[in-house]
């Protein structure tokens, strides 16, 4: 079994403060890093696919950047709101499926 | 559509008995992906198909559990003689392609509890 590793593991934030965690990955046999959001009793949902190395991806105030070579990927929050709280999980595909054991925001008003 | 469905919600068995979970994918999806998701962890891969074939398993499903998708559409997962351990939230999902530019798509859960 691989390691995907994400930190922290658990993040408390002021509202409007800005943010990032980190999810590290096996640098071979790479095919795409998933970010999903979990929020508490509902579904995961996909937040990005990253298939290249360098590749960047936005979605409002969240963005996530990728680096295969090292294998490490970056998610940023700018200006946290407390609707942002979720478990973020990060998923390496590559022969198999790895998820990462993810990063809980709580983002506090 | 209305995504990705999985019943029951929830499950609480005694151990020993067996379970039977089931998803239906996003009815274009050919790919459909089984997790296992306990407390404090991420969710582990468990199987998936494309169409009917189980194209992989995990070592961590054990000879106890089984899964199905016999026409290709909705899937089985069934454990027999159920242990505390396998108390755990089952996650299933669904993509068109191996790396859909749109992720995998997640149902609910089912959480099954072990008593």
């Amino acid at each position: 079994i691989l390691n995907v590793e994400q930190s922290p593991q658990s993040l408390h934030v002021q509202e409007g403060d800005s943010t990032n965690f980190t999810c590290s990955f096996p640098s071979s046999n790479f095919y795409a890093l998933h970010w999903y959001r979990w929020e508490t009793a509902k579904s995961p949902e996909a937040l990005f696919v990253m298939t290249l190395n360098g590749d960047e991806k936005k979605k409002g105030r969240i963005s996530a950047t990728l680096n295969t070579k090292e294998g490490y990927s970056y998610l940023y929050i700018k200006g946290s709101q407390p609707e942002d709280s979720a478990t973020y999980l990060c998923a390496f595909i590559g022969n198999q499926f790895y998820f990462g054991t993810g990063t809980s925001l709580t983002v506090i008003p | 559509d209305t995504g990705v469905s999985q019943d029951p919600r929830h499950k609480i068995t005694k151990r020993g008995q067996n379970v039977t979970f089931r998803c239906d994918p996003i009815s274009e999806h050919n790919r459909l992906y089984w997790y296992r998701q306990t407390l404090g962890q991420g969710p582990e891969f468990l199987t998936y198909f494309q169409n009917e074939a189980q194209l992989e398993k995990s070592r961590l499903l054990s000879d106890r559990f089984s899964a199905e998708r016999p026409k290709g559409s909705f899937s089985t997962l069934e454990i027999q003689r159920t242990e505390q351990g396998d108390s755990a939230m089952y996650l299933c999902a669904s993509s068109l392609t191996l790396n859909s530019n749109y992720g995998y798509t997640f149902g609910s859960g089912t959480r099954l509890t072990v008593v």
